[in-house]
């Protein structure tokens, strides 16, 4: 109950092109739900979270739309750049009671000129 | 400190020998997580500790791996007899009760030969 499943393992977007990755969780406890972006040879960083109170935030390029009765959210990257390559890693958490954060596999994206 | 703080950087050992990872947390973080990470691979779970609570170890992949958080702060993994197979990045992590952002360190390369 405490996995969080991501999909595609790896993505190849041209350079201006929609990035789109996709996770599902179980545990409707969740109510935190964070992306990290993970540069070679860096420690992952928070990129962007989401409580499901709302249904999209967007920070610039990158929204998180979220599906509460799907136990779902994604995140897009609009017009990706070059720069984007990385892995993304989305993640869930309860800010109250057990907060382990809970992350998914991984997204290794990169984006072609 | 600014960050978490994780040392050595770089390890290079023998199969067989012991080794011990050390991590610094953000100071006044009560969550600490380690994190293992394969070349190209995602985040693999090896435990949590939070606050005085007992530890979580569900991510522990053998007896050969331990790791103990002395008073509250800096923590250490250890692996023993070490196997060419536990060649991996070793990420700690942090974060503050009741946050929900886990800040990471750069992590520890460790290879064995």
């Amino acid at each position: 109950q405490q996995q969080v499943k991501q999909s595609p393992q790896s993505l190849i977007v041209q350079k201006g092109g929609i990035s789109i990755i996709n996770c599902a969780y179980e545990n409707t406890a969740f109510d935190y739900f964070p992306w990290y972006q993970q540069f070679p040879g860096k420690g992952p960083a928070l990129l962007i979270a989401i409580r499901p109170d709302v249904s999209e935030k967007k920070e610039g390029r990158f929204t998180i739309s979220f599906n509460k009765s799907a136990k779902q959210f994604s995140l897009h990257i609009m017009d990706s750049q070059p720069g984007d390559s990385a892995t993304y890693f989305c993640a869930a958490s309860m800010e109250r009671g057990y907060q382990k954060v809970t992350f998914g596999t991984g997204t290794k994206l990169q984006v072609i000129p | 400190g600014a960050g978490v703080s994780q040392s050595p950087s770089n390890k290079v050992t023998e199969k067989g020998k012991d080794v011990e990872l050390r991590c610094d947390p953000i100071s006044g973080h009560t969550a600490l997580y380690w994190y293992r990470q394969s070349l190209g691979q995602g985040l693999e779970f090896l435990i949590y500790f939070q606050g005085n609570s007992a530890p979580d170890k569900s991510g522990l992949p053998s007896d050969r791996f331990s790791a103990e958080r002395t008073g509250g702060s800096v923590s250490t993994l250890t692996i023993q007899r070490t196997q060419q197979e536990d060649s991996a990045v070793y990420l700690c992590a942090s974060s503050r009760l009741g946050g929900t952002e886990a800040f990471f360190g750069q992590g520890t390369r460790l290879t064995v030969v």
